[in-house]
């Protein structure tokens, strides 16, 4: 079972806006404001979309927005392309004995 | 471009031992930590290990701690996961991956292909 508790998978019609969340606990994401989302195409390695809760690396596209409620957070992807379908995963600093901490990841797909 | 190559993965009996690599193409590489993660088959990600720029600090997954060994020579741009009295559970793709912004707290911006460890008798 993972630290974070994400979705199994959701989906979305092309041009649409998804949200995924990742529910955590006060000790990861309601501790500080170092939630990063991943994104995962079939055998391929993850890549960095989001940091921070909110913050894109260069390079990612504004349509991707992460944000954060308490012991949630969320990440958004608005206009749906079919190149988005994947698989999305949160991760958190954390202050216990393991510094981070990952969710078991959502598949998308786009229909 | 900045690229990482993990290398040493392999088909292990359990209780053995496995030295994974991870070669770095980076002019800057003592000045981020770096990571380890690993991927089950058909699981999520999961936190293995980090290591200072340094060397000089390292922290652990729970579920490592005692068995895996990170390190990193930084006259080679290269770094190491040590793995001994490997499980079942061990079993997993294995990913270098370089923190962004040179700490934990801002994610893993560059990783590597994966390296295949399986334990299984």
């Amino acid at each position: 079972q993972s630290a974070l508790t994400q979705p199994a998978s959701v989906s979305g019609s092309p041009g649409q806006s998804i949200t995924i969340s990742c529910a955590g606990t006060s000790s990861d994401v309601g501790g500080d404001s170092y939630v990063s989302w991943y994104q995962q195409h079939p055998g391929k390695a993850p890549k960095l979309m989001i940091y921070n809760v909110n913050n894109r690396p260069s390079g990612v596209s504004d349509r991707f927005s992460g944000s954060k409620s308490g012991n949630t957070a969320s990440l958004t992807i608005s206009g749906l392309q079919a190149e988005d379908e994947a698989d999305y995963h949160c991760s958190s600093y954390t202050s216990s004995s393991t510094p981070v901490v990952f969710g078991g990841g959502t598949r998308l797909t786009v229909l | 471009e900045v690229q990482l190559l993990e290398s040493g993965g392999d088909l292990v009996q359990p209780g053995g031992s496995l030295r994974l690599s991870c070669a770095a193409s980076i002019s800057t590489f003592n000045t981020y930590a770096m990571t380890w993660v690993r991927q089950a088959p058909g699981k999520g990600l999961e936190f293995v290990s980090v290591i200072s720029g340094s060397g000089g600090s390292t922290h652990y997954a729970d579920s490592v701690k005692g068995r895996f060994t990170i390190s990193r020579d930084n006259s080679k741009n290269t770094l190491y996961l040590q793995m001994n009295n490997l499980r079942a559970e061990d079993t997993a793709v294995y990913y270098c991956a370089k923190t962004f912004l040179g700490s934990i707290f801002w994610g893993m911006d560059v990783w590597g292909q994966g390296t295949t460890v399986t334990v299984s008798s």
